[in-house]
């Protein structure tokens, strides 16, 4: 069984549009994460989420909205989609605080042509 | 804020040879120590972790010293396998994040 699964694995959209990525994790960790990795492989933190509140969100542009309808579940909407976005999202979990190791999902790769 | 230097890549070795990624790190409290791999196309996996000062952290012949006096975490391997080649990443906990390095790619020649 697949730890942490986010869908989709590849999107490609148009600047613009309106798009959301789905995270789940069966692994009964409290806290998940949104990670965006660009093309120089850096990775950024987006957000933190701890018993579905929002613990942490960084500098990231409200056109990005995480949701967190209970704790095994984290997704991400993103609206008006610029070509700057275009990175590869990564969702991750721990059991409580980032001293516990990170489980992380496969990644999305979003492209906005 | 908290946060991670790390040897810029790519680092290109034979197989056997000896391997060693240099990671320090700015921190106001004492974090936990990561070191991170990620293969093509896959996401991050824990390799190693330390918690506290003179902790080894060791996986699969990796190895990596908190070392407080020089603020380091050096990751290291006696003898790299064409398996290993990968991206690797130091990072630090600082509450409910990780901060990452900037990620060192290793390209490991038969």
């Amino acid at each position: 069984d697949t730890a942490v699964s986010q869908t989709p694995k590849y999107l490609v959209t148009q600047m613009g549009n309106d798009k959301s990525i789905k995270c789940e994790q069966n692994l009964g960790h409290d806290t998940m994460y949104w990670y965006k990795q660009d093309s120089k492989k850096f990775l950024k933190i987006m957000f933190s989420y701890n018993n579905k509140e929002l613990i942490i969100n960084e500098t990231v542009p409200n056109r990005f909205s995480p949701k967190s309808p209970d704790k095994a579940h984290l997704n991400l909407h993103i609206n008006s989609l610029e070509l700057g976005d275009s990175a590869v999202y990564f969702c991750a979990s721990s059991r409580d605080r980032a001293e516990s190791p990170l489980h992380f999902g496969n990644g999305t790769r979003l492209t906005v042509t | 804020g908290d946060s991670v230097t790390q040897m810029e890549g790519p680092v290109t070795l034979s197989e056997e040879a000896f391997l060693t990624i240099n990671c320090t790190y700015t921190a106001t409290g004492y974090p936990s120590l990561f070191w991170y791999v990620q293969y093509p196309g896959e996401g991050l996996q824990l390799l190693l972790k330390a918690t506290k000062a003179d902790d080894k952290g060791s996986n699969k012949g990796f190895e990596a010293t908190y070392r407080k006096e020089t603020t380091s975490f050096h990751l290291e391997k006696g003898s790299v396998q064409v398996s290993d080649s990968a991206v690797y990443f130091c990072a630090l906990s600082s509450g409910y994040a990780l901060n990452f390095g900037k990620g060192t790619s290793l390209l490991v020649t038969p």
